[in-house]
Order: C-alpha cells, then sequence, then structure tokens
C-alpha cells in the first residue's frame, strides 16, 4: 500500500511571497487533514477534509492561508502572502476511519518550508 | 479544552534497557483514543500504537507498550529493549469522538547510548 505523498520536500520563499503545497492520501481514505509544525513543538491541526468538505478549519489563519480538495482525494494548501512566522514543516495525514475516534493517522514526509 | 501533556523534553537511555515516556492528558470526553508516534530525524510520523478510552487491557505492539491509568488521565509509553534506532522525537496524542482529529503533546526527544 502507497503511503501518503507530499510534495514538494523542501521549500525556500521569501516573505510576503506565495507558496503551494500538495497531498495526495492513501488510496480510499477519506479524511485528510494538514498540520504545522513549528521546530520543537508537536504537530498543530490546520485543517481537516471528510471527502471534499470541511470538518474543521477553526485554527487556519483564513487571511493568508487556504486549502481545498478537489473531488475528495488530493489536496492542496497555500500560503499567500508568507510571513517569517509561517517556517515550519506541513504535514498532510489521511485516516481511513472517517471522523472515528480510534483510527491511526497516517502521515506523510512533510514539506519544509523556509520563509526568509 | 483538551491538552496532552509531555513533561520530559528528552530522555537518555542504554541501549538493551527499557524506558518509559510519561504522557498525561485532559479531557471530559468519555470516548478517546490515545496513540503514539515516532518521530525520526527524516521528519516522517510513524504510528506506534493506539489504546481506546474503553480498552481494559493496556495496549501492546512488539517492544512498545502503553501503560494506561485512566483514572489519573495518564497514558505512558514503554520501549523495553532500546535500540539505537529508537532514538527520535516521540509524540503522545489523544483523539476525540467529534471528528477524528489528534492533538499533540509537545514531544519527548529519546536518546539511546550503545
Amino acid at each position: 500500500e502507497a503511503g501518503v505523498a507530499q510534495s514538494p520536500r523542501y521549500k525556500i520563499i521569501e516573505k510576503r511571497q506565495s507558496v503551494a503545497f500538495w497531498c495526495n492520501p492513501i488510496s480510499g481514505h477519506a479524511t485528510l487533514y494538514w498540520y504545522q509544525q513549528i521546530l520543537g513543538q508537536g504537530p498543530k491541526l490546520l485543517i481537516q477534509f471528510q471527502n471534499n468538505g470541511v470538518v474543521d478549519d477553526s485554527q487556519l489563519p483564513k487571511d493568508r492561508f487556504s486549502a481545498e480538495r478537489l473531488k475528495g482525494v488530493d489536496s492542496t494548501l497555500k500560503i499567500q502572502p508568507a510571513k517569517l512566522e509561517d517556517s515550519a514543516v506541513y504535514l498532510c495525514a489521511s485516516s481511513l476511519g472517517g471522523a472515528n475516534y480510534n483510527s491511526p493517522l497516517h502521515f506523510g514526509n512533510g514539506t519544509r518550508l523556509t520563509v526568509t | 479544552a483538551q491538552k496532552i501533556t509531555q513533561t520530559q523534553p528528552g530522555m537518555f537511555v542504554q541501549e538493551k534497557e527499557a524506558v518509559t515516556l510519561d504522557c498525561t492528558y485532559d479531557t471530559s470526553d468519555q470516548s478517546y483514543g490515545l496513540f503514539w508516534y515516532k518521530q525520526p530525524s527524516s521528519g516522517e510520523m510513524i504510528f506506534l500504537i493506539y489504546q481506546g478510552s474503553y480498552d481494559e487491557q493496556n495496549a501492546t505492539e512488539g517492544r512498545y507498550s502503553l501503560n494506561f491509568h485512566k483514572a489519573r488521565k495518564s497514558a505512558n509509553l514503554v520501549i523495553s529493549a532500546s535500540q539505537l534506532g529508537d532514538s527520535a522525537m516521540y509524540f503522545c496524542a489523544m483523539s476525540h469522538n467529534q471528528g477524528g482529529k489528534l492533538i499533540f503533546g509537545q514531544g519527548t526527544e529519546l536518546s539511546v547510548k550503545p
């Protein structure tokens, strides 16, 4: 079974520029998550999709961050314009169990973003 | 509000010895799950073990076991017979029955000494 695919692996941009990250979840996984992990901290949820609908985006900075999951499979996360504090690893995860509390999340390798 | 607390920023253990990583949680939900993940320096998050709030027996997966004390709200990870490859960050996480998302602790960095 192929894992969660993310690209790019690394990205360096200047502040005020825009950037986009791509994620392809495990086949058949209905639920997709984007997490932000700042160095030295645990991952923090940005947004959760169930199929192509948003379940939770309460911690997404909507003035600069946007995400979509067209057709309920792939997803993109965009930042525009980027700030220095957006430097972090962006992790995509998917799960099989929908909104159940006992389904482990399977993570991709992440995209390491550096904003200069 | 739900919260996960990991009070050990860093831990050292001798190779082949056992080590316990602490995790306490706070929730008012009755139905929830507790997870442990390993994050090596390469960055990927690897699922290790799961414990449900209604599970009466402690979960085990190979060298990993989870000491679950519901009344104390603790879910400590025990790694037996540590190996050099166990050196990594370890995160405790909790889900609840509304949405399935995970809330993570701050992590514990484990270093295994030869």
